[in-house]
């Protein structure tokens, strides 16, 4: 149980572009969702934190007209990348916590989407 | 801004031995978390311990926590190769937000 999908896996894209980053909660609904960054060798970074049916909550220094995060629904999250740049490229992580105060503690992760930005 | 801090950031070890992680944050929580990664996937949840407890363990995984000294360990015993890995501590101040720390790498050997 407690499964988190992310399509797709990766995506490379001319610099300029949108790239739209699903993450989904395949067996359980989420009523929080969270987007992460993760640079090679590096921790990650929480960029923003996602509320079913409310606007996300970004973290200092993450751009929200840049990153859009759309929470539409307990089991979809979807993170959108616009005007993309080489600086973008970077592994995109989410995460969701199972709903009901005693299980948000754990949260699980996507297995990742790789983006490259040509 | 990162909590956790992992020490140490590499650790090659043979197959058959122990490996020791150690995780130090600077501010209260109220749980501190384990999570492993495989080079380019997503991460696992290990274990997670409150900042109640003392020591957990879940099969091989032992996790300590000493909240006087801010610091955790996580102990792995009779390593085999398939637990080589990126292991992150991250810590939870309040419900839901996760702050993780830079990561140890673990290369188990055969």
């Amino acid at each position: 149980g407690a499964v988190v999908s992310q399509h797709p896996s990766w995506v490379i894209c001319k610099s300029g572009t949108s790239v739209k980053i699903e993450c989904r909660s395949l067996d359980f609904q989420a009523t929080t969702m969270f987007w992460y960054r993760q640079f090679p060798k590096q921790s990650l970074m929480l960029m923003a934190t996602s509320n079913e049916g409310s606007k996300a909550t970004y973290e200092q220094g993450v751009e929200k007209d840049k990153f859009l995060i759309n929470h539409a629904s307990l089991t979809l999250s979807t993170l959108t990348v616009t005007s993309a740049h080489p600086e973008d490229s970077s592994f995109y992580i989410c995460s969701a916590s199972i709903s009901g105060l005693e299980y948000q503690e754990t949260q699980y992760f996507g297995p990742g989407t790789r983006l490259l930005v040509l | 801004s990162q909590q956790g801090e992992e020490d140490p950031q590499a650790l090659s070890i043979q197959e058959g031995e122990n490996a020791t992680m150690n995780c130090s944050y600077k501010t209260s929580i109220n749980n501190l978390q384990w999570y492993r990664q495989n080079s380019g996937r997503g991460l696992v949840h290990l274990i997670l311990i409150r900042s109640n407890e003392r020591e957990k363990h879940s099969g091989r995984l032992r996790v300590t926590l000493d909240t006087s000294k801010k610091s955790s360990s996580l102990l792995i015993t009779a390593s085999r190769a398939a637990d080589t890995a990126s292991y992150f501590c991250a810590t939870a101040s309040g419900y839901s937000t996760l702050t993780f720390g830079k990561g140890t790498m673990l290369l188990v050997s055969p």
